[in-house]
C-alpha cells in the first residue's frame, strides 16, 4: 500500500531563509509524488508534480523538490522565504493506474517570522 | 482558482441530520474525487467517479454515498449524521490517466453540532 511520511509537523522559518520540508514515501512501483499548499482556509494548491524524468522538478511561486529513489524522498525546497509562504504544506503520492486515489502525508505546517 | 467550483462553503447542522454537498469539477474533467480532511485522520480518500460512474472507493463510511451526474458535477450526501462527520470536504478533479494531478477546490466545511 501506499504511504506518506512528513517527519516535521512544524518549521518556524525566518523571512529570506532557505526552507525544506521533508517527504518520504512507500509505494510498490515509480512513483507519481506531488506537493500541495493550504493556506487558511483554502482549498490545496498544486506546487509541483514528478513524474519521470529529471529528478529535480520545478514548481510555482519559487518551489522545487528533488526526487532520490534511492531514499524514497521528494523533499521541497525555496532559496529564499517570503512571509505569504506561511502555509501547511502536503506531499502526496499516487494514482496508480487501477487506484487513482492520493494518499497524503499529515503536512508539515510552516510559520514565518520576521 | 483551480477552476473546481464546492457549495456551499460552510455547512453548520445536527446529528441525525442529512446534508448534501455539491461539487462542480474543472471543465474538461472527467474525474471528480471527493477526500475528507479532519484535525485526527488528515486527509483521507472517499470515493472517485469517473464519466458518471463509480470508479474507486476508500474509506467511506455507508452513511456517506455519492454520484456524478451527465452534466459531470458531483455531490456528496452525507446522512445520520455524527459529531466525528465534523471536517472540511474536498473534491478535486482530473482528466483521467495516472500522470494527470487532480486540483483541488476550496472545500465545505462541515460543522455538526
Amino acid at each position: 500500500a501506499q504511504s506518506v511520511t512528513q517527519p516535521d509537523i512544524h518549521i518556524t522559518v525566518s523571512e529570506g531563509a532557505s526552507l525544506e520540508l521533508r517527504c518520504n514515501y512507500s509505494y510498490g512501483a515509480t512513483p507519481y509524488l506531488f506537493w500541495y499548499v493550504q493556506s487558511p482556509g483554502q482549498g490545496l494548491q498544486l506546487l509541483l508534480k514528478y513524474f519521470s524524468g529529471d529528478t529535480l522538478v520545478q514548481g510555482i511561486k519559487g518551489f522545487e523538490a528533488e526526487f532520490k529513489r534511492s531514499q524514497s524522498s521528494f523533499n521541497l525546497r525555496k532559496p529564499s522565504v517570503h512571509w505569504s509562504d506561511a502555509a501547511e504544506y502536503f506531499c502526496a503520492v499516487g494514482p496508480s493506474s487501477n487506484d487513482y486515489k492520493l494518499s497524503f502525508g499529515a503536512g508539515t505546517t510552516v510559520t514565518v517570522r520576521a | 482558482d483551480s477552476g473546481v467550483t464546492q457549495t456551499p462553503k460552510h455547512l453548520i447542522t445536527a446529528t441525525g441530520q442529512r446534508v448534501t454537498l455539491r461539487c462542480s469539477p474543472r471543465s474538461g474533467d472527467l474525474s471528480v474525487y471527493w477526500y475528507q480532511q479532519s484535525l485526527d485522520q488528515g486527509l483521507q480518500f472517499l470515493i472517485q467517479y469517473y464519466n458518471g460512474e463509480e470508479r474507486a472507493k476508500g474509506n467511506i463510511l455507508e452513511r456517506f454515498s455519492a454520484q456524478q451526474f451527465p452534466d459531470l458535477h458531483s455531490e456528496l450526501n452525507l446522512s445520520s449524521l455524527e459529531l466525528g462527520d465534523s471536517a472540511l470536504y474536498f473534491c478535486a478533479s482530473s482528466p483521467l490517466g495516472a500522470n494527470q494531478p487532480q486540483h483541488f477546490g476550496d472545500g465545505t466545511r462541515l460543522s455538526i453540532l
